[in-house]
């Protein structure tokens, strides 16, 4: 079974300021590693997935993730948010059965 | 990419009746479906897995014969929530697998907000 943790529930930060979601997750076997955005009352975006190879992983909206497997992590980050990056941030891993199971989310208050 | 699309969006309903939400891929064939439950400022919980010509596959702890699931065909899949209480309003996503994507990923619907007075 992988389980995640999202080591923030709550980032504030400024219009133009960098960001860095933390992400730890556990799994017993090989993972597929992913990042999704949700806006309020809607569904889920995928802003990037970590299945092999390079471990920075470059996604939509300027997002990038590292995938670290010493540290079994997989931090989010931007270097300039906007005032739409404001959503809710879930972290998720699958063991390649396509069954997701999710971080509690981190909320991201862009302010300006 | 592949499109998820869920209805109603919103739904209000008496306690004791029943509510069908569909979850459709519009434009490609998903021969497995997944239905998540979430609760306000909460993460997703994975509720069952939905394949097409088959029965469903429940998590733990998730009641089946509350919460039908049925996947008649590749594009049409169906959550109704039977004798529905108000501990059962939740926000509903559903998302599905296109066999032709890139591996792991998931193509998500919009969401269905369920409140049961």
């Amino acid at each position: 079974a992988q389980s995640v943790t999202q080591l923030d529930s709550q980032v504030p930060v400024f219009e133009e300021a960098p960001v860095e979601l933390r992400c730890n997750y556990s799994s017993s076997v090989s993972v597929y590693l992913f990042w999704y955005v949700q806006y309020p009352n809607q569904g889920l975006q995928l802003l990037l997935k970590y299945l092999s190879g390079s471990t920075l992983v470059k996604g939509i909206n300027g997002f990038e993730a590292e995938f670290n497997k010493s540290q079994t992590s997989f931090h989010l980050r931007k270097p300039s948010v906007h005032i739409s990056d404001t959503a809710e941030y879930f972290c998720a891993v699958s063991g390649g059965d396509y069954k997701l199971s999710f971080g509690a989310g981190t909320t991201v208050t862009v302010r300006a | 990419g592949a499109v998820v699309s869920q209805h109603p969006s919103w739904v209000i309903c008496k306690s004791g009746t029943s509510v069908k939400i569909e979850c459709r891929s519009l434009d490609f064939q998903a021969t497995t479906m997944f239905w998540y439950r979430q609760f306000p400022k909460q993460s997703l919980m994975l509720m069952a897995t939905s394949n097409e010509g088959s029965k469903a596959t429940y998590e733990q702890g998730v009641e089946k014969d509350k919460f039908l699931i049925n996947h008649a065909s590749l594009t049409l899949s169906t959550l109704t929530v039977t004798s529905a209480h108000p501990e059962d309003s939740s926000f509903y996503i559903c998302s599905a697998r296109d066999p032709l994507a890139g591996t792991g990923e998931l193509f998500f619907g919009e969401g269905s907000r369920l409140t049961v007075l």
